[in-house]
């Protein structure tokens, strides 16, 4: 099966702050990779998919980057409704698998 | 609209068999480009994918899980039904049905879980 790595597994920002969160693959997944963002006690939500694509209704300050193991999730200009935990999930196999998580507070 | 709502015991006692149900509305489960994903969550823990299904039947598990698992559609009641024998307390958990979109390019395809269900909390106890 494929793994998948988060890091860091939490971060403290400000608002306006530009915030990072790397996920890595144990192998090469091309592009398959989508990032979810979840909420206490909520359901996730999708907000990339296919490394780089924006989910619709998904504020553009949200981006992402990479190919191959390395993927990276971008926020800029945090705002408080973006606290929250945020995860990877490659969909390379038909086995899918998700990071650890990345919780962001603000 | 599309929503997805699982269904079943909140509780159930340990080396019972768990089945819940997923009723779909907004799309088809005979969508060729549409299926249907069961993940669970522990309390404070991270996501974990169990399985999903598509159009055509097909069914993946999760390899740690396969054993335990079973996943069926019932297209005609828009329903997906996901069994898990033999419950253990490490079972306890958020169960959540959702939906798998797949878009392709000229040389990719590629899957997303597009919409999720509320979840349903299931603890195994005793």
């Amino acid at each position: 099966d494929i793994q998948m790595t988060q890091s860091p597994s939490s971060l403290s920002a400000s608002v306006g702050d530009r915030v990072f969160i790397t996920c890595r693959a144990s192998q090469s997944i091309n592009s398959y990779l989508n990032w979810y963002q979840q909420k206490p006690g909520k359901a996730p939500k999708l907000l990339i998919y296919a490394a780089s694509g924006l989910q619709s209704g998904v504020p553009s300050r949200f981006s992402g980057s990479g190919s191959g193991t390395h993927f990276t999730l971008i926020i800029n200009s945090l705002q408080p409704e973006d606290s929250a935990t945020y995860y990877c999930q490659q969909s390379y196999s038909t086995l899918f698998t998700f990071g650890p998580g990345t919780k962001v507070e603000i | 609209q599309v929503t997805l709502k699982e269904s079943g015991p909140v509780l159930v006692k340990p080396t019972e068999t768990l089945t819940l149900t997923c009723t779909v509305s907004g799309f088809s489960l005979t969508n060729a480009i549409m299926g249907v994903s069961w993940i669970r969550q522990p309390p404070g823990k991270a996501l974990e994918w169990l399985a999903h299904i598509f159009s055509n039947d097909e069914k993946s598990y999760s390899t740690s899980l396969k054993s335990r698992l079973t996943i069926s559609k019932d297209t005609s009641k828009s329903q997906v039904v996901l069994t898990m024998t033999n419950m253990d307390p490490v079972d306890t958990a958020t169960y959540y049905c959702a939906r798998i979109t797949e878009d392709c390019s000229s040389t990719n395809c590629y899957k997303r879980i597009d919409y999720w269900g509320q979840g349903t909390l299931v603890t195994v106890s005793s």
